[in-house]
């Protein structure tokens, strides 16, 4: 079954201490984004991967980092949490950049940060 | 840059009524339309799209009509169900070119069905 997976779905930490939530998908998918979802806000891009080794900015990246060494994980790191990431994060995947191409989204991790 | 405006909500019906669901866009040149859906505890799924001017995408009894002179993607569905309460999201991409790798979202709107 085609999927994103995301581990783990829900996470409650303290501020300051690294944090890594993973995201794995089994399409082959090259394009791979992380989306925070917060009220009233919708959601918003916060890194992206066009491919292997290539990763760039979204609009919230501030905070953020993340890693793409191997094409199917694109894992979303914190290094030092604070109370206003606590959101619920999204990673999608899609084959290419065409823009008729659907996004295919994970289950979602709800981050709360204390 | 790309940006998307949609009715917030609440929305509450009951089953059978009819859905509107409002979405205007900006954007450069004629990008796709998205709909999604995001079910209670689960991420979001495309609903429909449309890939050009008066183009009609559907699914599930949903449709939405790709109104280049409005700029506009309004969600309609004639007879809602309980199973369709959750929140939906109009969407179209957000990168350059009109490229993928971003998605620009609504703020999103929950609908909830009574029985």
């Amino acid at each position: 079954e085609a999927q994103v997976t995301q581990n783990p779905r829900y996470l409650i930490t303290v501020t300051g201490k690294k944090l890594t939530v993973t995201c794995s998908q089994n399409m082959n998918h090259e394009y791979m984004s992380w989306y925070r979802q917060d009220p009233g806000l919708g959601l918003r891009q916060i890194y992206y991967s066009m491919n292997v080794e290539v990763t760039d900015k979204g609009d919230v990246p501030e905070g953020y980092k993340v890693s793409r060494k191997e094409k199917r994980n694109f894992p979303l790191i914190l290094e030092s949490p604070s109370p206003n990431q606590t959101s619920l994060y999204f990673c999608a995947s899609s084959s290419s950049g065409g823009r008729n191409t659907e996004a295919f989204f994970g289950q979602g991790t709800r981050l709360t940060v204390v | 840059g790309n940006s998307v405006t949609q009715m917030e909500g609440p929305v509450t019906l009951s089953e059978e009524a009819f859905l509107t669901i409002n979405c205007t866009y900006t954007a450069t040149g004629y990008p796709s339309l998205f709909w999604y859906v995001q079910y209670p505890g689960e991420g979001l799924q495309l609903l429909l799209k449309a890939t050009k001017a008066d183009d009609k995408g559907s699914n599930k009894g949903f449709e939405a009509t790709y109104r280049k002179e409005t700029t506009s993607f309004h969600l309609e569905k004639g007879s809602v169900q309980v199973s369709d309460s959750a929140v939906y999201f109009c969407a179209l991409p957000g990168g350059s070119g009109g490229s993928n790798y971003k998605l620009t979202f609504g703020k999103g709107t929950l609908l909830t069905v009574n029985p």
